[in-house]
């Protein structure tokens, strides 16, 4: 069945650190992609997106691309921030509007 | 304007008792989720409703049952709590079904406690 692989946390990093939060897929067909971003006492928003193969989802300096060949959609940010500090959760929607979210990555940085 | 509200945010309650959590969305979906969230922050699909029909009722226990009244409120109802209820609750929403790219909108969650 359809589902999400997300790296386990926690994930511990200094201010400025280079981050890579991996995800890999299985599914049928073309499914789409997101990122989704929880902070403290909050609920999920989306992050970024991507639709179909090669697409590159990007904001608020996060990218991911949508890579097919590798069944990837790893997330990743070139200079975190405290700000940051949040869990990551990468999902999948394969038909419908049915949602497989991955279990999650807690990222604390430290300044 | 918040796009997706759930009320209570809090909810603390005895085992045994029946509760309820409301939900309304203003960004015109027509589909609305409940996700239940544990403590170690794994999410879980419950229910989904499109335009007020049931389109996904994951293997929850019958004590749960959701109610839409229209396409801008889903309501949880939970009957004879049990600790194993103490959770996060959330409240989703997205535009139309079938597409697959459409993001959900959540709510900034219920958090309910049984004592």
């Amino acid at each position: 069945g359809d589902s999400v692989t997300q790296m386990e946390g926690p994930v511990t990093l200094s201010e400025e650190a280079f981050l890579t939060i991996n995800c890999t897929y299985t599914a049928t067909g073309y499914p789409s992609l997101f990122w989704y971003v929880q902070y403290p006492g909050e609920g999920l928003q989306l992050l970024l997106k991507a639709t179909k193969a090669d697409d590159k989802g990007s904001n608020k300096g996060f990218e991911a691309t949508y890579r097919k060949e590798t069944t990837s959609f790893h997330l990743e940010k070139g200079s975190v921030q405290v700000s940051d500090s949040a869990v990551y959760f990468c999902a999948l929607s394969p038909t419908g509007n049915q949602f497989y979210f991955g279990t999650g990555t807690s990222l604390t940085v430290i300044p | 304007d918040t796009a997706v509200s759930q009320t209570p945010k809090y909810l603390v309650t005895q085992m045994g008792n029946d509760k309820s959590i409301k939900c309304e969305q203003n960004l015109g979906h027509d589909t609305m989720y409940w996700y239940k969230q544990d403590s170690k922050k794994f999410l879980k699909i419950m229910f989904s409703y499109n335009n007020k029909e049931l389109i996904i009722n994951e293997t929850v226990p019958n004590r749960f049952s959701p109610k839409s009244p229209d396409k801008a409120h889903l309501n949880l109802h939970i009957n004879s709590l049990e600790l194993g209820d103490s959770a996060v609750y959330f409240c989703a929403s997205s535009q139309g079904w079938g597409t697959g790219n459409q993001p959900q909108h959540f709510g900034d969650g219920t958090r309910l406690s049984i004592l």
